[in-house]
């Protein structure tokens, strides 16, 4: 059974980068694509980024400016950073595994993260 | 504001019928794949429904998707009181070149 976790600070300032890792246990991640999901509090989804093992990338465009995705296939771990944060980007942030541009089949628990001085 | 229209609540008796609807556009429902999630409070998002009609491993044939022109629905019969959640329809956008999601429908069995 595939699982998925995400790791990183609960806390982030204003300005700075939020940093953000997720596992990927019970699979390879050399398959699939992975994706970066959030939700503000009380709101909808939103979708980030994805990324494959070899790299291919996609972003939102709304977000592609402060936005990068990355992967470590020897880690089985993809990653996400957010530059320039704002109190706007206080969400639950959520992993998810992608099949291209079909569904979302796991997900992580969520990782919620604050920018606050 | 969502791409993807939903109706922000619905709610119905136990052992009743629900249905939710999910608009979208030629770019997204109306040319690329629907899929449904169900998100219990606290919880992430699951996958319920996919290719707008085909249920997930495990998930119960009182879950049941359709699809028409640039338009989505999720039916949920027999409602029981654990199907109260958050349900939100989901589509990759070709001209956004973004997944879009509606922006979620709270679902209450009275």
């Amino acid at each position: 059974q595939v699982q998925l976790q995400e790791s990183g600070p609960g806390l982030v300032k204003p300005s700075e980068t939020l940093s953000l890792t997720c596992t990927v246990s019970g699979g390879s991640i050399s398959s699939f694509y992975w994706s970066w999901i959030r939700q503000p509090p009380g709101k909808g989804l939103e979708w980030i980024a994805y990324i494959n093992y070899g790299g291919n990338t996609n972003y939102n465009p709304s977000l592609k400016s402060r936005v990068t995705i990355s992967v470590d296939t020897s880690k089985n771990q993809f990653s996400l950073k957010l530059r320039s944060v704002t109190a706007a980007d206080t969400a639950v942030y959520y992993c998810a595994r992608e099949q291209w541009r079909f569904l979302f089949d796991y997900w992580g628990q969520g990782r919620l993260v604050s920018v606050s001085s | 504001q969502s791409v993807l229209t939903q109706p922000p609540s619905v709610s119905a008796a136990p052992g009743q019928k629900v249905t939710i609807s999910c608009s979208g556009s030629s770019s997204n429902i109306g040319t690329n794949y629907v899929s449904w999630y169900q998100q219990l409070p606290g919880t992430a998002p699951k996958i319920l429904i996919y290719d707008s009609n085909k249920r997930s491993s495990g998930i119960p044939d009182r879950f049941s998707g359709s699809k028409s022109d640039t338009s989505a629905t999720l039916d949920i019969t027999g409602l029981q009181t654990g199907d109260e959640a958050g349900y939100y329809c989901g589509a990759w956008d070709s001209r956004l070149n973004v997944w879009v999601f509606g922006g979620g429908t709270k679902l209450t069995v009275l």
